[in-house]
């Protein structure tokens, strides 16, 4: 079945530091991945999202590149800052009529002054 | 908009009461789905519909029972509350995605359900 394994946290940074989050999937197909984050108390919202294979999605000085020859979807931030402090869920679906999101199960980020 | 609304934010039920849990969104969105959230578990899907009259199980549906009378509501209800429906519940909306993958899922803040 289709899948998608994160990296576990918690992951604890400080202030400008560099961010890397692995997302790897398993999926027959081509599925478009997502990348959602969830603020403390708050519903998820999407942050970036990529189609198809080498298509880079970014958004906030967040990026992360489809690689299809990895199966993976890595999110990264070159510096962060406290509020990135969140939840950040890898997830994929499928089009063709499979609107169904296939999450990760989460990596929490606290960042430190 | 409003967005994706939920209520109520939080509820505490003893084992066998019944409840529903309230979804409405104003973007007109076709489809609807309700996921769980559980510590280490990302989100699971519950139930989902792709219009009104439309709906469909997800992959943990077993103790929900959902109904898609209007384009704007999508109900969850618990029949009868077990201790582990304990978690929190987000619905979310999108417009039907069929042949466009890039479709964002927009979820609401969440009903945290505590069983005892």
């Amino acid at each position: 079945g289709n899948s998608v394994t994160q990296m576990e946290g918690p992951v604890t940074l400080s202030e400008e530091a560099f961010l890397t989050i692995n997302c790897t999937y398993t999926a027959t197909g081509y599925p478009s991945l997502f990348w959602y984050v969830q603020y403390p108390g708050e519903g998820l919202q999407l942050l970036l999202k990529a189609t198809k294979a080498d298509d880079k999605g970014s958004n906030k000085g967040f990026e992360a590149t489809y690689r299809k020859e990895t199966t993976s979807f890595h999110l990264e931030k070159g510096s962060v800052q406290v509020s990135d402090s969140a939840v950040y869920f890898c997830a994929l679906t499928f089009q063709g009529g499979s609107e169904k999101l296939v999450f990760g199960k989460g990596t929490k980020l606290t960042v430190n002054p | 908009n409003a967005g994706v609304t939920q209520t109520p934010k939080f509820q505490v039920l003893k084992t066998g009461q019944s409840m529903t849990l309230q979804c409405a969104q104003d973007m007109n969105h076709e489809y609807m789905s309700w996921y769980r959230q559980d510590p280490g578990m990302g989100l699971r899907l519950i139930h989902y519909s792709v219009g009104a009259g439309i709906t469909d199980q997800g992959e943990v549906p077993n103790g929900y029972n959902v109904s898609r009378s209007t384009t704007e509501d999508f109900p969850l209800r618990l029949l009868s509350a077990a201790p582990s429906q304990t978690s929190v519940y987000f619905c979310a909306s999108s417009s039907f995605g069929r042949g466009d993958p890039s479709y964002e899922q927009y979820f609401g803040p969440g009903t945290r359900l505590t069983v005892t």
